[in-house]
């Protein structure tokens, strides 16, 4: 089991230029996230997708889309990227849905992104 | 709104000290209660659970406890090693929310030889 991956590792942009980060989990797991992680302000929820077909925005949407391809695959789209954006980015997933009493999340290793 | 409220750090210990990271919390409902751990360079893992007052969430010697009357979840260790050496972060979940964590800001913690 390879857990929840995440490419790329590292990615610097040029201002306005996009990109997407791509995650997969092998866990069958029902739902999977997006955050980012700035210095001082812990982790922040971007999108999320409690199920297969369904996306929700976070606390910290803009500048971003998603696309839940299918079970496995939650992939985070930034299309002008801006300095802002300069972050380390974590997908991360869970088995969250009826019947599960608390929700652990499984998280991917990061992309650490450099927007200029 | 929701939040959790961890203790600034970073925390600097002697290897063998005791530790406590300090953690409380807004929550509308009944929340879940977790600390996670960051090692360097890795992604969050969790490291124990609570997921109804007066539980007591273990790990590695770790421990945590609900305390719903004064809203916290403080971490403890007896004795630190180097090894624990990470970011810990405080967080919670409220069932009606689907399944969203709420994070604090994250404590880093130095533990010296």
């Amino acid at each position: 089991n390879a857990g929840v991956t995440q490419t790329p590792k590292f990615q610097v942009l040029k201002t306005g230029q996009s990109m997407t980060l791509q995650c997969a989990q092998d866990m069958n797991h029902n739902s999977m996230y997006w955050y980012r992680q700035d210095p001082g302000m812990g982790l922040r929820l971007i999108y999320y997708s409690a199920s297969e077909g369904t996306t929700d925005k976070g606390e910290v949407p803009n500048g971003y889309n998603v696309s839940r391809l299918n079970k496995r695959e939650f992939s985070l789209r930034l299309e002008s990227a801006a300095p802002s954006q300069t972050s380390v980015y974590f997908c991360a997933s869970s088995e969250f849905g009826t019947g599960v009493l608390y929700n652990e999340q499984f998280f991917g290793p990061g992309t650490r992104l450099t927007v200029l | 709104g929701d939040s959790v409220t961890q203790m600034e750090g970073p925390v600097t210990l002697s290897e063998e000290a005791f530790l406590t990271i300090n953690c409380t919390y807004t929550a509308t409902g009944y929340p879940s209660l977790f600390w996670y751990v960051q090692y360097p360079g890795e992604g969050l893992q969790l490291l124990l659970k609570a997921t109804k007052a007066d539980d007591k969430g273990s790990n590695k010697g770790f421990e945590a406890t609900y305390r719903k009357e004064t809203t916290s979840f403080h971490l403890e260790k007896g004795s630190v090693q180097v090894s624990d050496s990470a970011v810990y972060f405080c967080a919670l979940t409220l069932s009606s929310n689907t399944g969203k964590l709420i994070f604090g800001q994250g404590t880093t913690l130095q533990v010296k030889p």
